[in-house]
């Protein structure tokens, strides 16, 4: 069982706007603004598109956003297109013990 | 161009071991910190540990799942990385990431925004 709950899947049709949740505790969402966000497409590794809760590294498109509230942070894609079908994870920083949790996944189908 | 490219993996009994190896290229390999990522089959990634850059020790730190068992080190001198894993249990069975923390003009995410990821290496733990 991973660390941080995120529904196992989400969907949108091409243009529309989909939010996928990620739920941790008080002791690393809650606690840290250091929440990231990856897309993983099938047979290739994590992509960062967010850190910082809601900064986009350089090259990532600004149709990714990102925000947190309380113990729940959430990742918004706007404007969906056929190429952001993919698995998405999110990640916090946590603890001496373990520095990073990473979410379950979410699986995006752009219908 | 900046690369990662790890090596080492393949089928393992349980209770054996394996020694991964994560090369370098195009990074400030002696300032960095590194971390190895492991995704097991249909799962989420899981962090493993992370080694501090020579300067800070190279200290390292561990997930509580691999701590005893596994030992990361790093060679400066040929830009090289390595996760040592003794004591192998099913459970391991996952391909393993080395993985570099985001550097931007603030400074880096060693620890919680991870931007070059090497291919990986598959890891299989079995009788």
């Amino acid at each position: 069982q991973s660390a941080l709950t995120q529904p196992p899947s989400a969907s949108g049709s091409p243009g529309q706007s989909v939010t996928i949740s990620c739920t941790g505790t008080s002791n690393d969402v809650g606690r840290h603004n250091y929440v990231s966000w990856y897309h993983q497409h099938p047979g290739k590794a994590p992509k960062l598109i967010i850190y910082e809760v809601s900064k986009r590294p350089s090259g990532v498109p600004d149709r990714f956003s990102g925000s947190k509230s309380g113990n729940t942070a959430s990742l918004t894609v706007s404007g969906l297109q056929a190429e952001d079908e993919a698995d998405y994870y999110c990640s916090s920083y946590a603890d001496i013990k373990t520095l990073v949790v990473f979410g379950g996944g979410t699986k995006l189908t752009v219908l | 161009e900046v690369q990662l490219v790890e090596s080492g993996g393949g089928l393992v009994e349980p209770g054996g071991s394996l020694r991964l190896s994560c090369g370098t290229s195009g990074i400030t390999f002696g300032n960095a910190w590194m971390t190895w990522v492991r995704q097991a089959p249909g799962k989420g990634p899981e962090w493993v540990g992370r080694i501090k850059d020579s300067t800070q020790g190279a200290t390292t730190d561990y997930a509580a799942v691999v701590k005893g068992r596994f030992t990361i080190s790093r060679d400066d001198s040929k830009n090289m990385v390595f996760l040592q894993m003794d004591g192998l249990k099913t459970e391991d069975t996952a391909v393993y990431y080395c993985v570099k923390g985001l550097c931007t003009d603030t400074g880096c995410h060693w620890d919680d925004a991870f931007d070059i990821w090497g291919q990986g290496t598959m890891v299989t733990v079995s009788s």
